[in-house]
């Protein structure tokens, strides 16, 4: 995909703050939207997911948002932690057919 | 519970040597498998897919071959490397339908000198 060739977008914030990381989808039909942590060195791992019957979903100091109006998608981390430091992406899915990944961020925190 | 292994989880190999990295699951039964590429600072290329035992997709032509003799298992390839097939190496699997969630190995960083 277009976004293999780009570097990561970065997002630096203070430790304690909110972290606001945006994607912008492709397929205005997709009906399953993911959002994954990759730490360095090792896999992405799964964070929080929603599916676009929904507009936000809420987990543990996470949030993830969507509007499908103008096709975006955020994640929103609550008191934000040295440990949040990782490069964040979201995949989208449309009828049960494979996930397409975004470029990915990455979120660095400042003690 | 299901489990996805790679091997070997680092490598350094010469230029025009071949390249074999190795992924099996435990625990699940026909899951649809993936293999993606990381090239440093940058995100996943998917390179191909599998849905069942000989069934291999390439979203890529490159020099990479994929093979599945195994349901669970899921081996990448590669007769003679090249410099640029330096990358993280990333294995993935999901069920066959019902769940999108893709299942991620730990990885292989592979440096081609």
């Amino acid at each position: 995909g277009e976004s293999v060739g780009l570097h990561l977008p970065t997002l630096s914030v203070q430790e304690g703050d909110n972290s606001i990381i945006n994607c912008a989808y492709s397929n205005s039909a997709s009906d399953y939207f993911i959002w994954y942590k990759q730490e360095s060195g090792k896999g992405p791992q799964f964070i929080i997911d929603i599916r676009s019957n929904m507009d936000k979903r809420q987990g543990q100091r996470v949030t993830v948002l969507l509007n499908k109006t103008v096709k975006h998608l955020s994640l929103q981390i609550a008191a934000t932690q040295p440990g949040d430091s990782a490069v964040y992406f979201c995949a989208e899915s449309y009828n049960n057919n494979d996930m397409r990944f975004g470029a990915g961020t990455r979120l660095t925190v400042k003690p | 519970s299901q489990t996805i292994h790679q091997w070997p989880a680092t490598l350094v190999q010469p230029v025009g040597s071949p390249l074999s990295l190795e992924c099996t699951v435990e625990g699940t039964s026909n899951p649809n498998l993936y293999w993606y590429r990381q090239a440093a600072g940058r995100g996943l290329q998917l390179l191909f897919y599998s849905v069942g035992i000989g069934q291999i997709s390439s979203e890529v032509p490159q020099n990479l071959s994929a093979s599945r003799p195994q349901d669970r298992q899921f081996i990448l390839s590669s007769k003679k490397l090249l410099l640029s097939d330096s990358g993280f190496y990333l294995c993935a699997w999901r069920t066959g339908s019902g769940v999108y969630e893709q299942y991620f190995g730990p990885g292989t960083r592979l440096t081609v000198t």
